[in-house]
């Protein structure tokens, strides 16, 4: 069973700083892993999505690793601000299960002070 | 080009009463999932419709059913609602034969509280 960790659950920096989200998952058996963003009390938006033969995806001030043998991958926010606040989410689609159902971490908080 | 929509945005129903979800999906898209998000959590995924039939299901009981429509439209029912079914639901849609490499689409959501 696919299981895909968060870790901090809650961040806090200042603006301007760089923020590096982590996400680890178990089965690395998998088509992609995207990265999404929420709003509080709203749906997800698509940052970001890596294929499984792909290393690196970019797009702005985002770049997301991914790293199939350790089961991990890590979402970069250059120079963040306070409009970055809000809580992140990774998650991935197991090769194993047919269709896309999509497998979450817990999130991970974030909070850009001014 | 008008994206997922859910409604309604919020619902307050009592312990026992049936309630039902409405999503319409990304335009161009054909498969519908639901997720489940309780506060401070990462969304569950509920089940899968694709060709108006249930293709996948997570770890739901039975008090959760669903529809797709030919208009792909889905709908959510949970009967003999539970306090712990309090949570907000959130709807997904995606094209099938391109789902490996295109990433879903997520409604806003129904919040659904259980009094």
């Amino acid at each position: 069973k696919q299981e895909v960790t968060q870790i901090p659950a809650a961040l806090s920096v200042p603006e301007g700083e760089n923020l590096v989200l982590n996400c680890s998952f178990t089965d690395s058996a998998i088509y992609n892993l995207q990265w999404f963003r929420q709003d509080p009390g709203k749906g997800l938006t698509s940052l970001l999505l890596i294929q499984s033969s792909q290393r690196e995806q970019t797009s702005g001030r985002l770049n997301a690793s991914l790293d199939k043998s350790s089961g991990r991958s890590t979402l970069y926010i250059a120079a963040s601000q306070p409009g970055d606040s809000a809580t992140y989410l990774c998650a991935v689609p197991p090769i194993k299960a047919a269709g896309n159902k999509l497998t979450f971490g817990g999130g991970t908080r974030v909070l850009v002070k001014p | 080009d008008a994206g997922v929509t859910q409604s309604p945005t919020h619902l307050i129903k009592t312990r026992g009463q049936q309630v039902t979800l409405r999503c319409s999906p990304k335009s161009g898209h054909d498969t519908v999932s639901w997720y489940q998000q309780a506060l401070g959590q990462g969304p569950q995924f509920i089940f899968q419709y694709y060709e108006e039939e249930e293709r996948q299901r997570g770890n739901f009981p039975d008090r959760f059913s669903g529809h797709q429509f030919p208009n792909y439209s889905s709908e959510l029912n949970v009967n003999a609602l539970l306090l712990g079914d309090s949570a907000l639901y959130l709807c997904a849609s995606s094209l099938r034969q391109s789902y490996s490499n295109q990433p879903q689409h997520f409604g806003d959501g129904t919040r659904l509280s259980i009094l």
